[in-house]
């Protein structure tokens, strides 16, 4: 990928709230884009992932949904748990390197 | 199965000095890729090594180097350190052909530069 655009920076929400991460991206030529979790003192850890030519993937409470003409897919957690609280990083990746967007911290509170 | 291995936690060096970190990919994964992670700049890509050879090498400066060995550990080091090399280094292995796909990540080396 070019480059990556990751909203919300921090978001916080009450335990059992949805929460939705938005990413935007630049190179049409992206054609994966992985979520991943960040805890404190720890490596990021691959959530879930997605390819160019699937809409919409779920895996439990997480889902992922990709609009390639708009250039922009979301992570969707629902029922959140004080657990889920981590940064959470989207990337995209091409015929290069992978690029990461600048991580959005989630705050669950019970 | 283990994890990724990263070697040391913790580094900490002044200006000028050099520093080699280690990584020990998942057994059975033969691509190791280095990730930079800092609060401005986020993960920034490094290199990758697939079978003791570089594929790929992000935008960074050649004070930064890596290599792998058979065993497909590897191994990166930063010469002349600055200090704007303080940062959390990421080493990354993947069992997929493609070197960008499902990676798993070590814990760091957090390296501070005085």
């Amino acid at each position: 990928g070019e480059n990556v655009e990751q909203h919300p920076s921090t978001l916080s929400v009450q335990e059992g709230d949805s929460a939705v991460i938005k990413c935007t991206y630049s190179d049409s030529a992206s054609n994966y884009f992985p979520w991943y979790k960040q805890e404190l003192g720890k490596g990021p850890q691959l959530i879930i992932d997605i390819r160019s030519n699937v809409g919409e993937k779920k895996d439990q409470r997480i889902a992922v949904t990709l609009n390639k003409t708009a250039k922009h897919f979301s992570l969707h957690i629902t029922e959140t748990q004080p657990e889920d609280s981590a940064v959470y990083f989207c990337a995209d990746s091409g015929y290069s390197t992978l690029t990461f967007g600048k991580g959005t911290m989630l705050l669950v509170s019970p | 199965k283990a994890g990724v291995t990263q070697t040391p936690r913790y580094l900490i060096k002044t200006r000028g000095q050099q520093v080699t970190l280690s990584c020990s990919p998942i057994s059975g994964h033969r691509s190791v890729s280095w990730y930079q992670q800092t609060p401005g700049q986020g993960l920034q890509f490094l290199f990758e090594y697939f079978s003791e050879t570089q594929r790929n090498k992000g935008n960074f400066p050649g004070r930064f180097s890596g290599r792998q060995f058979s065993n497909s550990r590897s191994e990166m080091n930063v010469s002349t350190l600055e200090l704007g090399d303080s940062a959390l280094y990421l080493c990354a292995s993947s069992l997929e052909q493609n070197y960008n796909e499902k990676l798993f990540f070590g814990s760091g080396t957090q390296l501070s530069v005085l």
